[in-house]
């Protein structure tokens, strides 16, 4: 089964900070979701990257899809204390089903 | 906007019981799923269904669990007899699609505590 890895596994913040969160695999991904989960609560689709290279933004969230499709990350401008959550990146590796990293736990304090 | 329902949101049950966790997917989706997140840890395949019958499944999803799709509108999860370790949120899933880009969207969850 392959593996998602995603980092750091907990990040503190101040309110207006900015950040960044990874997740990469040793494999090439079909494509990439971004969920964020709230405790209590199913994980919410944030985004899904397709293609190598690919941007996307939401508002304050910029997300990028690495060149070889092995990694991906999430960028947070300005963050707010609403982002706090668990954030958690999922893949269909070729031939497999529905896999889910670990989750980076952000906590941003007013 | 439309989004997976799931009742009930908390159960709970006795060892060797079975329970029913039930689903409504979006209206238009034609793959269903279950997943299951044992607390502080990762979010789990369970199964996927489509077209009525089990598509793929993972080691966990072994005899003692079961899929259905009873009318046209539900999808359920049915264990047999819960075992201590099967307590765990339970999530379920639906997409149009299956292709490399298709997109889950997800239930609130059923939290199923076995005593």
């Amino acid at each position: 089964t392959q593996l998602l890895e995603q980092s750091p596994q907990f990040l503190s913040i101040q309110e207006g900070e900015n950040l960044t969160v990874y997740c990469n695999s040793s494999s090439v991904f079909s494509s990439l979701q971004w969920y964020r989960q709230e405790p209590g609560e199913g994980p919410v689709l944030l985004v899904t990257v397709v293609t190598g290279g690919e941007v996307k933004k939401l508002k304050r969230l910029t997300f990028q899809f690495g060149d070889a499709r092995k990694d991906s990350s999430l960028h947070i401008t300005a963050a707010q204390t609403g982002d706090t959550g668990l954030y958690l990146c999922a893949t269909t590796f070729y031939g497999q089903n529905f896999v889910f990293g670990p989750g980076t736990r952000l906590s941003v304090l007013p | 906007e439309p989004e997976v329902t799931q009742t009930p949101s908390h159960q709970v049950t006795q060892m060797g019981q079975e329970v029913i966790l039930r689903c409504v997917p979006i209206s238009n989706h034609l793959y269903f799923y279950w997943y299951r997140q044992i607390l502080g840890q990762k979010v789990e395949f369970l199964v996927s269904f489509y077209n009525n019958e089990i598509s793929e499944k993972s080691e966990i999803f072994d005899d003692q669990f079961s899929v259905e799709r009873p009318d046209g509108s539900n999808f359920t999860l049915k264990i047999r007899s819960t075992k201590l370790e099967d307590s765990a949120m339970y999530f379920c899933a639906s997409s149009e699609g299956h292709s490399r880009s298709y997109e889950q969207y997800f239930g609130p969850g059923t939290r199923l505590t076995v005593t």
